[in-house]
């Protein structure tokens, strides 16, 4: 099974930090795993992605357990134009699984 | 870069009839994916190129669906006959190499069958 597990929604104060987490026990070695988010009628758009170290860009930062069986997305300071469900995926053999994602609800 | 642009936007169109669904990758990106997002399924993967190439359609729902490359910056899926069951909305996406480069989406066709 290819696909990640998240919850299914989560809350947060506008301009505090969000972590969002994702399990992927039986990622294999090889396996990297990327963060999208999608926004209400668009495209997912791609927000960062890593392999076994913890990874930083302008957007947000990732945290993957050592064991990689987990990691965490984390936006450190929630606007309101970052309401949208964010996914966790396990690219494997070409193939990108999308599971249902966690809705993020960002309060004013 | 203009981004992975799709046509149309939206469709409507009647049990029965035949839709063509349009892509243009991101040029240089030599994979493309088509995705089908509905509220039940979330997104499914259809099917994905590889320098024009189909790799895997393991996911295409059934025979009245198929999906061609005829060059590196063109794309279609095709449902013949449509269904209502069909109705989603399909998303095409490109990308260099995937295992360490992002996909970039387009904004996607919402087809509605009536």
């Amino acid at each position: 099974d290819a696909k990640t597990t998240q919850p299914n929604s989560m809350e947060s104060n506008e301009e505090e930090p969000v972590h969002l987490p994702c399990n992927h026990s039986t990622i294999s070695g090889t396996d990297y795993i990327h963060w999208y988010r999608q926004l209400p009628s668009q495209g997912p758009e791609y927000v960062i992605h890593g392999l076994t170290s913890n990874v930083n860009n302008r957007m947000a930062s990732l945290a993957i357990a050592e064991d990689r069986k987990s990691s965490t997305l984390i936006l450190h300071r929630a606007t309101l134009r970052d309401a949208a469900v964010y996914y966790c995926i396990r690219y494997n053999f070409n193939k990108f699984y999308f599971g249902s994602g966690t809705k993020l609800n960002v309060k004013p | 870069d203009a981004g992975v642009i799709q046509s149309p936007r939206h469709e409507v169109t009647e049990m029965g009839q035949e839709v063509t669904l349009r892509c243009k990758p991101i040029s240089g990106h030599d994979y493309l994916f088509w995705y089908r997002q509905t509220m039940m399924r979330g997104l499914e993967l259809l099917i994905y190129f590889n320098n024009n190439v189909p790799i895997d359609d393991s996911g295409m729902p059934e025979d009245r669906f198929s999906a061609k490359m005829p060059n590196a910056s063109f794309s279609t899926l095709k449902i013949q006959p449509s269904e209502p069951r069909d109705s989603a909305v399909y998303f095409c996406a490109s990308s260099h190499p995937p295992s360490d480069s992002p996909l970039h989406f387009g904004n996607g066709t919402r087809l509605t069958v009536t």
